[in-house]
């Protein structure tokens, strides 16, 4: 089976602009999460869809948002882009009705001037 | 929430040295896997063990559920098991499958 993927893996953005970040899930696994990792705060949950509902959404700003599709697929958008936000977004499938095992992507590496 | 943390959170092992690397978690789990993130930053799958021990070539795993804590270890390390390490567990409490990581372990295997 094909992992994780996700689009773009890097991308540089300007102050106030917005970004859309994709992830397909493992194939059959229904659960998509978000995380992102920066030096300062280390790895911290943004939120996780299932089955196109979001179960549960981490500390963030109203900035951060996402969502998910039928065929699992998911895009985490954030908007009025801040420095701090220069980060690794990683994604994660899972199929909770098997285990609730977490695969990661590559990740996103974006980068806020 | 749960609260996770690993030790030590730098390791300098000479090549074909052991190491333990551990991880201590603050309430009762229902996943806990360890991680290896690569220099590109993806992070890989090393064991999902919520409990008792398991076992994959040089690495293997042990969590005991009832004390809270985890431990990697890694035998005759070599230069490429250079990276971080990051454990983390879920807290099905959060109604999720939400991971919380400790904040990793960065082992540097010289040769």
């Amino acid at each position: 089976k094909a992992g994780v993927t996700q689009t773009p893996r890097y991308l540089i953005k300007t102050r106030g602009q917005q970004v859309t970040l994709s992830c397909s899930p493992i194939s059959g696994h229904r659960s998509v999460s978000w995380y992102q990792q920066t030096p300062g705060q280390g790895l911290q949950f943004l939120f996780e869809y299932f089955s196109e509902t979001q179960r549960n959404k981490g500390n963030f700003p109203g900035r951060f948002s996402g969502r998910q599709f039928s065929n699992s697929r998911s895009e985490m958008n954030v908007s009025t882009l801040e420095l701090g936000d220069s980060a690794l977004y990683l994604c994660a499938s899972s199929a909770p009705d098997i285990g609730d095992e977490q695969y990661f992507g590559p990740g996103t590496r974006l980068t806020v001037t | 929430g749960i609260q996770v943390e690993q030790s030590p959170p730098d390791l300098i092992l000479q090549e074909g040295a052991n190491s333990t690397l551990r991880c201590n978690f603050s309430d009762s789990v229902n996943n806990l896997q360890w991680f290896h993130q690569n220099p590109w930053g993806q992070l890989i799958n090393l064991f999902y063990i919520p409990s008792g021990t398991k076992q994959n070539g040089r690495l293997s795993a042990t969590t005991v559920a009832t004390e809270r804590y985890s431990l990697l270890y890694i035998s005759s390390s070599q230069t490429t098991d250079s990276g971080v390490y990051f454990c983390a567990v879920v807290d099905r409490g959060a109604g999720s499958y939400q991971l919380t990581f400790g904040k990793g372990t960065k082992l540097s295997v010289i040769p």
